[in-house]
């Protein structure tokens, strides 16, 4: 089975600007989660989707967003770029939502750099 | 609420030494616990899991035991390798929640 990817993997954007970084999940997963990895503030939980919905949502600020299609493939954007918001940015999959025992899955991550 | 306290790094060990790194967690029901390991470079990857109180899990040599009475889930290796440097973090997750992650624990194997 193919693992999570994310396009793009690197990324350099200028303060104002706007992003949009893509995630496909491991097929038959339907919960796919978006974290924000910086040396600071360590691994940051976004949010999370399942079935095209919204079901959990971290602390960040509304410029922050994110779906997920049918196909269980899901976006996030920023908008509006912060030079702070440069990161990696990290998805997972996972097979369900709610089971505590389901693990999930992370993919490679999107290094985004503001300038 | 939930969270993950683990072990401030980094940890430096010569080869074939004990690794411990500790994690504590503090959660309203009865989770999942797990430790994933990141490689410069790339992304998160499961280590090991354990599901309920008393439950051990193990792989590549790491273990952890759940131990509910200390809300503790320690990583432990006998004997480590060089190619073990990496982050570890220590997670959990409850029934209908989002993922908990500790901050990180490096640690560098030197030969």
């Amino acid at each position: 089975k193919a693992g999570v990817t994310q396009t793009p993997r690197y990324l350099i954007k200028t303060r104002g600007q706007q992003v949009t970084l893509s995630c496909s999940p491991i097929s038959g997963h339907r919960s796919v989660s978006w974290y924000q990895q910086t040396p600071g503030q360590g691994l940051q939980f976004l949010f999370e989707y399942f079935s095209e919905t919204q079901r959990n949502k971290g602390n960040f600020p509304g410029r922050f967003s994110g779906r997920q299609f049918s196909n269980s493939r899901s976006e996030m954007n920023v908008s509006t770029l912060e030079l702070g918001d440069s990161a990696l940015y990290l998805c997972a999959s996972s097979l369900a939502s709610t089971g505590a025992s389901y693990e999930q899955y992370f993919g490679p991550g999107t290094r985004l750099t503001v300038t | 609420g939930n969270s993950v306290t683990q072990m401030e790094g980094p940890v430096t060990l010569s080869e074939e030494a004990f690794l411990t790194i500790n994690c504590t967690y503090t959660a309203t029901g009865y989770p999942s616990l797990f430790w994933y390991v990141q490689y410069p470079g790339e992304g998160l990857q499961l280590l090991l899991k354990a599901t309920k109180a008393d439950d051990k899990g193990s792989n590549k040599g790491f273990e952890a035991t759940y131990r509910k009475e200390t809300t503790s889930f320690h990583l432990e290796k006998g004997s480590v390798q060089v190619s073990d440097s990496a982050v570890y973090f220590c997670a959990l997750r409850e029934t209908g929640n989002q993922f908990y992650f500790g901050t990180g624990t490096s640690l560098t194997v030197i030969p």
